[in-house]
């Protein structure tokens, strides 16, 4: 069955530290896409990334990196250089043909809390 | 422009009120959902309308009730709710609901059912 595994259920650092939220994803799949989702306090949730299961080249946008290893299904998020900004809740979500191309499968989330 | 509106913010209701939460998109997306979240989980989807149709009902209780009136538009109407459908109700879209297709999320409506 797919299922999103994120260990870390909360995470604490101080700013200025790097930190990487950890996501494994199980699927049967061959085509399948991974996603990572921001929820600050808000409520919004805020797309950050797709990346598709042909495709594992690691992907970097300004302070925030993505490792992608499909031997070990994982996809893990690296923040560098946190901020008190990136506090919130992360959550990593597959998409596979099997639940439905539609349907969105996701982890548990990772809180991070960022402190000055 | 990545927006999707929802109002209201808040909805304080009854359990015999009927109301109605709105979700807007001006995207030009032809796939819309309705998710509920609780407090420390993540989303769980309720439903997805595809091209104006109802596509995928996650056995949602009829005591919710999805209406898509056109292609930027999704209401969710409640009845009879009971205490524990208090939750945070997002409304997200996406191009075509397509596979690769990344959802975009409003900011949500905090519902309380007393």
């Amino acid at each position: 069955a797919q299922k999103v595994t994120q260990a870390q259920t909360e995470i604490s650092v101080v700013e200025k530290e790097d930190v990487t939220l950890d996501c494994v994803y199980e699927t049967r799949d061959t085509t399948y896409y991974l996603f990572w989702y921001k929820q600050p306090p808000s409520g919004e949730l805020v797309f950050l990334i797709r990346r598709n299961s042909f495709d594992e080249q690691n992907e970097i946008s300004g302070r925030y990196s993505w490792n992608f290893q499909k031997s070990t299904s994982s996809f893990n998020f690296t923040i560098t250089a946190s901020q008190v900004v990136d506090s919130a809740v992360y959550f990593c979500a597959l998409r596979d043909m099997n639940t439905g191309f539609q349907k969105l499968v996701f982890g548990t989330g990772t809180r991070l809390l960022v402190s000055p | 422009d990545t927006e999707v509106t929802q109002t209201p913010k808040h909805l304080v209701m009854g359990m015999t009120n009927k109301k109605s939460l709105k979700c807007e998109q001006h995207m030009g997306h032809r796939a819309m959902y309705w998710y509920k979240q609780k407090a420390k989980k993540p989303p769980e989807l309720m439903f997805v309308y595809s091209y104006e149709k109802l596509s995928i009902n996650e056995s949602v209780p009829s005591r919710f009730s999805p209406e898509c009136p056109n292609s930027s538009l999704l209401n969710l109407h409640l009845h009879a709710l009971q205490p524990e459908d208090s939750a945070l109700y997002l409304c997200a879209s996406s191009q075509e609901g397509n596979l690769r297709d990344e959802q975009y999320f409003g900011p949500g409506t905090r519902l309380t059912v007393t």
